[in-house]
C-alpha cells in the first residue's frame, strides 16, 4: 500500500508569496494531521481533521495559515502571505485514531524555505 | 500543562557502544509510542507499549514502559551507523480538553564509526 504522499518535496519562494502544500493520506485512515518541524520548536501539531472535518486548529500559528480537506484523499495547507519565519519542514500524517492509541504514518515532508 | 519530556537531547557514541534515551510524562499514559527519524527523513513508527512494566525487543532495540506508566526508555545495544537519527517518544495527553498524541523533543543520536 502507498504511504502518505506529500508534494512538493521542496519549495523555495520569496516572502509574500502564497504557498500551498498538498497531502494524500493512507486510504482508510480517518484522521489527517499537519505538523511543522523546526530545530527550535521540534514537532508541532498545527491542525487535524477527522472524516474531512477540521477538529482542532489550535496549533495554527496565525491567520496566514489555512488548511482544507475537500475529500478523504486530499488535503492542503496554505500560507498566505508567507514570511521567512515560516521556513520549516511540514509533515502530513494520517492515522486510524486521533487520541494516540494508534500509530501515525508520516509523509516525506515538504521542506519550505521562504527568502 | 501536560507534556512529554525526553533526555538527553543529544547523544554521541562510538560505534559499538550502547545508547539509551528516556521519556517522562507529567501524567499517566495509556500507551507510549516510539518513532525514529533518519537525517533528512520523516518520523517512522517503531513500536507501541501499552501495559505497565512492559518490555519489548526489536533486534538490538529494547523498549520499556514504566510500572507507573509515566516513563519509558529505549535502549540500543552495540550501536551501528544505521542507528543514526532522532528518536521520539509520543504519548496521548489531555491538551485543552482534547486527547492528542504529544511528541517529546527527541534525542538525536550521532555515531562515530
Amino acid at each position: 500500500d502507498a504511504g502518505v504522499i506529500q508534494s512538493p518535496r521542496h519549495e523555495v519562494t520569496e516572502m509574500g508569496q502564497e504557498v500551498t502544500l498538498r497531502c494524500k493520506p493512507i486510504s482508510g485512515h480517518d484522521y489527517l494531521f499537519w505538523y511543522r518541524q523546526t530545530m527550535m520548536r521540534g514537532l508541532e501539531l498545527l491542525i487535524y481533521f477527522n472524516n474531512n472535518v477540521p477538529i482542532d486548529d489550535s496549533g495554527m500559528p496565525e491567520d496566514r495559515f489555512s488548511a482544507k480537506m475537500p475529500n478523504a484523499s486530499f488535503s492542503t495547507l496554505k500560507i498566505q502571505p508567507s514570511e521567512p519565519r515560516d521556513s520549516a519542514v511540514y509533515f502530513c500524517a494520517s492515522s486510524m485514531d486521533s487520541m494516540g492509541n494508534q500509530p501515525q504514518h508520516f509523509g516525506d515532508g515538504t521542506r519550505l524555505s521562504i527568502l | 500543562g501536560q507534556q512529554v519530556m525526553q533526555i538527553p537531547q543529544y547523544q554521541h557514541v562510538q560505534e559499538g557502544e550502547d545508547f539509551t534515551t528516556y521519556c517522562n510524562s507529567s501524567t499517566t499514559l495509556s500507551n507510549i509510542q516510539w518513532y525514529k527519524q533518519r537525517p533528512g527523513g520523516h518520523p517512522v513508527f517503531l513500536i507501541q507499549l501499552v501495559k505497565s512494566g512492559e518490555v519489548k525487543k526489536q533486534k538490538r532495540l529494547t523498549f520499556q514502559f514504566g510500572e507507573a506508566k509515566k516513563n519509558s526508555s529505549l535502549h540500543i545495544t552495540a550501536t551501528q551507523t544505521t542507528d543514526v537519527g532522532t528518536y521520539f517518544c509520543a504519548g496521548p495527553l489531555l491538551i485543552q480538553g482534547a486527547q492528542k498524541l504529544v511528541f517529546g523533543q527527541g534525542t538525536r543520536l550521532t555515531i562515530n564509526p
